[in-house]
């Protein structure tokens, strides 16, 4: 059974902290992404790693950096948090093969509050 | 203009009534059309799929795609109140683009 892991399920940091949200995978996937999802305007992509070492930005990359040392682990950073990343975060994994590339697994998220 | 378009509801249908959910594009080479499913503090899980055009039927489930006019549909019949959840659209293969989640909740 696919398991992606969260570090945190609920967080709460303070404007102008450094927050770093942990994924872990257990599936040997290729492919991890990271997005946000707030009410009304659904998931948005952040970030994605296809291979270790390798990231590219998503659709709102401002404000976030990430890290991928090694092929299970993906890590998202905020360098300075602001109010306006209080969101929920979702982690989520891939394979690379045609045949079942469109099928992402995803972590239970860590919902973010920025006071 | 957003890739996928989707109306976030919420719904609220009698057990057993059917759920009609939709979604527009914009971009016509997508080939992969997804439905994820979203319950409540959990993440996504893929529900189905479908490649290019056409129906595709999983027990009380359809996914409709009709690429002339951009639209994808999952319909719900015999709705139970286990099928409260929000129902994503995705589309795309690689970097999936999500419409923004559509909240079911299905009274017994």
């Amino acid at each position: 059974d696919v398991k992606v892991t969260q570090s945190s399920r609920y967080l709460v940091k303070r404007t102008g902290e450094k927050v770093f949200l942990e994924c872990v995978q257990d599936m040997d996937h290729e492919n991890m992404f990271w997005y946000r999802q707030d009410p009304g305007l659904g998931l948005r992509l952040i970030y994605f790693s296809y291979d270790v070492k390798m990231k590219e930005k998503g659709d709102i990359p401002e404000g976030y950096s990430v890290s991928r040392e090694k092929k299970e682990r993906f890590s998202l950073i905020l360098e300075s948090a602001s109010t306006n990343q209080t969101s929920m975060y979702l982690c989520a994994s891939s394979f690379q093969k045609r045949e079942t590339i469109y099928e992402q697994y995803f972590g239970p998220g860590t919902r973010l509050t920025v006071t | 203009q957003k890739e996928v378009e989707q109306d976030p509801g919420p719904l609220s249908v009698p057990e057993g009534a059917i759920v009609s959910l939709n979604c527009t594009y914009s971009n016509s080479a997508f080939q992969y059309f997804m439905w994820y499913r979203q319950y409540s503090r959990k993440g996504p899980e893929l529900l189905m799929y479908t490649y290019s055009s056409g129906n595709k039927e999983d027990g009380r489930f359809t996914a409709q795609v009709d690429k002339s006019s951009k639209y994808i549909s999952l319909f719900i019949r015999d709705s139970q109140p286990s099928d409260s959840a929000t129902y994503l659209c995705a589309i795309n293969d690689y970097k999936l683009s999500f419409g923004a989640g559509t909240t079911v909740t299905v009274r017994a």
